[in-house]
């Protein structure tokens, strides 16, 4: 079954701080794995994507790794920000004739000051 | 800018009233989709398109319809609507290929409440 399992579920840090959210998928055919950042009652933004050959891309202090062998990812935040408080969403792309998007459940981000 | 545009950003209505929510988009992007999205939940597909003429019901089953009569334009109807309705609708676009940077785009939704 194309499943895609983030964790935590939901993280509270402190302004300032770094962290580290996780996304594990059994998705097959691979294409290519997002990070999209979501704020409330918005739309998501994509983050970062990666094909099967990248295992790291950065857009600011957002960092996402892959490692297709494991079929992992990770994002870290670097020196978090109010306005890092968000759902941040995993995405697969099946490659097939769909290219199909399976998403993650989110981990939901709250930084404090 | 190319982007991606959903009207209205709030809506509420009462129980029995017919609904359409728009969307349109400047990218030129064959594939349009309609995603669900209670709060605090993750997003469901309800309706997508590959092009004009081309309409596909989702993973998640809804009461509600599309029409693809342009390639820009992929609104969202609701014959009656009913409390149950209640909840965030997401339009999205993608290029043929959407492995391309940025080649799949959300729009910023519709927060819809039927009372």
């Amino acid at each position: 079954k194309n499943q895609v399992e983030q964790s935590p579920q939901s993280l509270i840090i402190l302004e300032g701080k770094n962290c580290t959210l996780q996304c594990n998928y059994t998705v097959s055919p691979f294409s290519n794995l997002r990070w999209y950042k979501q704020d409330t009652g918005r739309g998501p933004v994509s983050l970062t994507i990666m094909t099967f050959s990248e295992n790291t891309k950065s857009n600011g202090r957002y960092t996402a790794t892959l490692d297709a062998d494991t079929k992992q990812s990770s994002l870290h935040i670097t020196a978090s920000q109010l306005s890092d408080s968000a759902s941040y969403i995993c995405v697969v792309t099946r490659m097939d004739s769909s290219y199909k998007l399976i998403f993650g459940s989110g981990t939901r981000l709250l930084v404090r000051p | 800018e190319a982007d991606i545009y959903q009207t209205p950003r709030y809506l509420v209505i009462g129980t029995g009233k017919k609904i359409t929510l728009e969307c349109s988009q400047t990218m030129g992007h064959d594939k349009m989709y309609w995603y669900q999205q209670d709060p605090g939940m993750e997003l469901h597909l309800i309706h997508y398109s590959y092009g004009v003429n081309s309409t596909e019901k989702g993973d998640l089953s809804s009461e509600s319809t599309v029409s693809r009569i342009r390639t820009e334009h992929f609104p969202l109807t609701l014959e009656s609507a009913r409390p149950s309705h209640t909840s965030q609708y997401l339009c999205a676009s993608s290029a043929r290929f959407p492995g391309q940077e940025n080649g799949y785009t959300f729009g910023s939704g519709t927060r819809l409440t039927v009372v």
